[in-house]
Formats: C-alpha cells, sequence, structure tokens
C-alpha cells in the first residue's frame, strides 16, 4: 500500500525560508515529485527526486533519503505568489503517482 | 514543455445528465493517461489509468460503469460521467505521461469543475 504524510498548513513571511516535509510509505518506490497547486488549477511540476540528496533549483530545493522514506521541499526567498498548495506524491514501480493531501503555504508581508 | 489541453474547463449539468471530458497531449504521444478528482481542500485521488489501444484500469471503489474512459489514440483520452448527480460534483483532472523524458514526468490538463444540479 501507499501511506503520504505532509503537514496541512504553513505560514510565513515574504523573504522567509519554509521547509515542507513529506513522509511516504510506498510499494517498490520509484521516484518523488512535488507539485504546486493554485486553488482551482491544475498542479504544476515542481521537482523530481529518485537518488538521495538534495536538487537545486533556483529558489526551490528537494531533498531525498529513501531509506528514511522522507523527502522536504525547501522554497527560500518567499514571494506572495508562492502562497498556495504544495504536493508531495510518490511513484510506484507499476507508474501510478500517489499524491499527500497537500500542504497550504500561506505567505504573509 | 510539453502540454496536456483538457476541455471543458467547467461544466454545469442536471442530474441524470452525462458528461464528456476531453483529455489531449498537443506535442508529444502519451500511451498513458491518468484521471483524477479532487474535492476542495483534499488530495488529488487517482480514478484510473487509461492505457491506448486497451481498457482502462480502474482504482478500488471507483464504478466504471459509471465512469467511462476511452483512449482511442495516443493523443486523445476522454472520461464520460454518466448519470451524474450531484455527489459528482468535483474538479476532474487529467494528467499524460510523456516517456520521451527520463524522469517521466506527468503533465496535468487545466482541469474540469463538474456541478451537477
Amino acid at each position: 500500500g501507499q501511506n503520504i504524510d505532509q503537514p496541512t498548513e504553513m505560514t510565513a513571511t515574504e523573504g522567509a525560508i519554509v521547509q515542507i516535509n513529506c513522509t511516504y510509505q510506498t510499494s517498490g518506490f520509484n521516484g518523488l515529485f512535488w507539485y504546486q497547486q493554485h486553488a482551482g488549477e491544475a498542479p504544476t511540476f515542481l521537482s523530481y527526486n529518485v537518488l538521495d540528496g538534495l536538487e537545486e533549483k533556483g529558489r526551490f530545493s528537494s531533498f531525498l533519503s529513501r531509506s528514511k522514506g522522507y523527502s522536504y521541499l525547501l522554497l527560500k526567498e518567499l514571494q506572495m505568489k508562492d502562497s498556495a498548495s504544495y504536493l508531495c506524491a510518490a511513484r510506484s514501480s507499476w507508474g501510478k503517482l500517489q499524491f499527500g493531501a497537500g500542504t497550504q503555504v500561506v505567505v504573509t508581508p | 514543455g510539453a502540454v496536456v489541453s483538457q476541455h471543458p474547463s467547467w461544466v454545469i449539468c442536471k442530474s441524470g445528465t452525462s458528461v464528456k471530458i476531453e483529455c489531449r497531449s498537443l506535442d508529444f504521444q502519451a500511451t498513458t493517461m491518468f484521471w483524477y478528482r479532487q474535492f476542495p481542500k483534499q488530495s488529488l485521488m487517482l480514478m484510473a489509468t487509461s492505457n491506448e489501444g486497451s481498457k482502462a484500469t480502474y482504482e478500488q471503489g471507483v464504478e466504471k460503469d459509471k465512469f467511462l474512459i476511452n483512449h482511442a489514440s495516443l493523443t486523445l483520452s476522454t472520461l464520460t460521467v454518466t448519470s451524474a448527480h450531484p455527489e459528482d460534483s468535483s474538479f476532474y483532472i487529467c494528467s499524460a505521461r510523456d516517456r520521451s523524458r527520463v524522469e517521466e514526468k506527468l503533465f496535468f490538463g487545466s482541469g474540469t469543475q463538474l456541478s451537477v444540479l
């Protein structure tokens, strides 16, 4: 089976850093994705990790530890437009993507 | 980048009618497409996996006779909600996998907000 856990909501001020943690239990794990979703819109791809370590992409970085079943998404230099839901998703060896419930990030001035 | 087009963006229909939602991959061939539904402030729930030229694979608890999926070509999959009822009101999103990319990431359509009166 699969189980994805991430916090429901996080609040931070503009310019700050926020780290969104995600733990997963997935049969035949084959990659961890992070997506950003604004209300009423489809998710947009942010990052993909399949090997342990940190992947940096501009203001966003994603980390994976396969042995711990753990990932985090790091958002730096927060901007108001970063207010959105961030979805952690684990892919199984069958190719199915299981999404977490999403973490609502609220950026305040 | 890869684009997935989903149509319509929103639809309001009467209870008992059927609604068809289209999902097209515009610049890549998608042998596999996925259909999700999402209730407000909840996660995306996978409904079914659509494979080109074969029957769709439905997740547990999803009625295949109610949610008809057809994947007739490498660029088009359709979801038909038959005899829709108010409880079917939800945000439906399709996604397609681009196998030509190393990470085989999913690209999502823009979603369809279905409201059944």
